[in-house]
């Protein structure tokens, strides 16, 4: 069963600064199954990036995704307010949609 | 633009069956584009894919629930449904429709619904 493993847990930083948050998958996945979801308090989740590092509609620019592999990475150049949330990182695998435990970043 | 909505009994007894339907808007379920997903989330923690469906009726569902869901889809309502048998209180959870995309290069959830709260107890 693939595994993925996000890190930190909690990212504490302040506006203007830059996220780097960790996706780990247990085995090796193909780039096309990744993908990165935001979610706020209250509200459904959110497609940011799909096949490791195409933004979705409507994504800006600050947000991009990179990896291959085993790991993977999501960035956030500058933190806006608004960008505070959690984010979860998703793969495809032979057992279906498996999502990482989610990484918490709130402000400094 | 496309909007998903969940329906159904936000209060379940132990060992009922859950059922939850999932309307769309502003776009066909039939399209030969998409498939049409249920993912949850308990109180406080991370996200748990359950089961999508193609319009045909063919359905995928996650190994670990395989035994107790159901998902099936009524084109001429433009809806699909859930059903989760013998649920207990770890069933309590945020339960969210979605549309999936599964192409080469893409393969996510890109619209969601609002989501519902179903709390099972008796």
């Amino acid at each position: 069963e693939l595994v993925l493993t996000q890190s930190p847990g909690t990212l504490s930083l302040s506006p203007g600064e830059r996220a780097t948050l960790s996706c780990r998958a247990s085995q090796s996945v193909s780039r096309s199954f990744l993908a990165w979801y935001q979610q706020k308090p209250g509200q459904a989740p959110r497609l940011l990036i799909y096949n490791a590092s195409d933004r979705a509609t409507g994504i800006p620019a600050r947000f991009s995704g990179s990896g291959s592999g085993t790991d993977f990475t999501l960035t956030i150049s500058r933190l806006e307010p608004e960008d505070f949330a959690v984010y979860y990182c998703q793969q495809y695998g032979s057992s279906g949609y498996t999502f990482g435990q989610g990484t918490k970043l709130d402000i400094k | 633009q496309l909007q998903l909505q969940e329906s159904g009994p936000r209060l379940v007894k132990p060992s009922e069956t859950l059922s939850l339907a999932c309307t769309v808007s502003g776009g066909s379920i039939s399209s030969s584009d998409y498939y049409w997903g249920w993912i949850r989330q308990p109180p406080g923690k991370g996200l748990e894919w359950i089961a999508y469906i193609f319009y045909t009726g063919s359905t995928y569902y996650n190994p670990s629930l395989m035994s107790r869901v159901t998902m099936s889809v009524d084109t001429s309502k433009n809806q699909f449904s859930l059903k989760l048998s013998s649920v207990t209180a770890a069933d309590t959870a945020v339960y969210y429709c979605a549309r999936l995309i599964r192409h080469v290069h893409q393969d996510a959830f890109d619209i969601w619904g609002q989501g519902t709260m179903v709390t099972v107890s008796s």
